[in-house]
């Protein structure tokens, strides 16, 4: 089984200033890793997705994320937020031993506020 | 691009009444999965299905069950209704080898 821990249950952040968003998982098998965002009121869209090759993956809204197999993480940074940025993220992983179609298993979230 | 259709967007039940969500997947995608996500809280995994059979299931209540059709569209269908079960109820979708889940805007369920 697979388990997702964010390091941090809220982040503010003052806008044009740099983010990291933190993400350990967990599991007995290799995963597929992403990260999902949700603006208020709405249903989840995909920023970014590690399945293989290159560890550093560049997703929409000049989001990026490293994943680092040795410390099992796949942490979300941009250099410079937007208010327009702020809104849950969500880290999630999947089991990729199966080839794909496998649940995904998500983190607590973490909420965003860029404030001016 | 289509995306995952689900339907209503927004629905208010009152206690011990049946409700029921309909998914639309992505053309072409044979697995759908449901996720309940309950306020402030993060998407938990209810049950999947791939080409019309359950292949996982998750932490779905026995009131709950699902089901997908011939044309791939999946109805997720809720009785007795609890104030618990208020929650945004998200549906998604995979082509199998795909490695990517895509989800709907969700079905807003409030319970009264």
């Amino acid at each position: 089984a697979q388990s997702v821990t964010q390091l941090d249950s809220q982040v503010p952040v003052f806008e044009e200033a740099p983010v990291e968003l933190r993400c350990n998982y967990s599991s007995s098998v290799s995963v597929y890793l992403f990260w999902y965002v949700q603006y208020p009121n709405q249903g989840l869209q995909l920023l970014l997705k590690y399945l293989s090759g290159s560890t550093l993956v560049k997703g929409i809204n000049g989001f990026e994320a490293e994943f680092n197999k040795s410390q099992t993480s796949f942490h979300l940074r941009k250099p410079s937020v937007h208010i327009s940025d702020t809104a849950e993220y969500f880290c999630a992983v999947s089991d990729s031993s199966q080839g794909g179609s496998e649940k995904l298993v998500f983190g607590k979230g973490t909420k965003l506020t860029v404030n001016p | 691009a289509a995306g995952v259709i689900q339907s209503p967007r927004h629905l208010i039940k009152e206690k011990r009444e049946t409700a029921t969500l309909k998914c639309y997947p992505i053309p072409r995608h044979d697995t759908v999965y449901w996720y309940q996500q309950g306020p402030g809280q993060d998407p938990q995994f209810l049950i999947s299905f791939y080409e019309k059979m359950q292949s996982d299931k998750g932490s779905i209540p026995d009131r709950f069950s699902a089901q997908q059709f011939s044309d791939y569209h999946s109805e997720l269908n809720m009785s007795s209704l609890e104030l618990g079960d208020s929650a945004l109820y998200f549906c998604a979708s995979s082509l199998t080898g795909g490695n990517t889940i895509y989800f709907g805007e969700g079905s807003w369920l409030t319970v009264v």
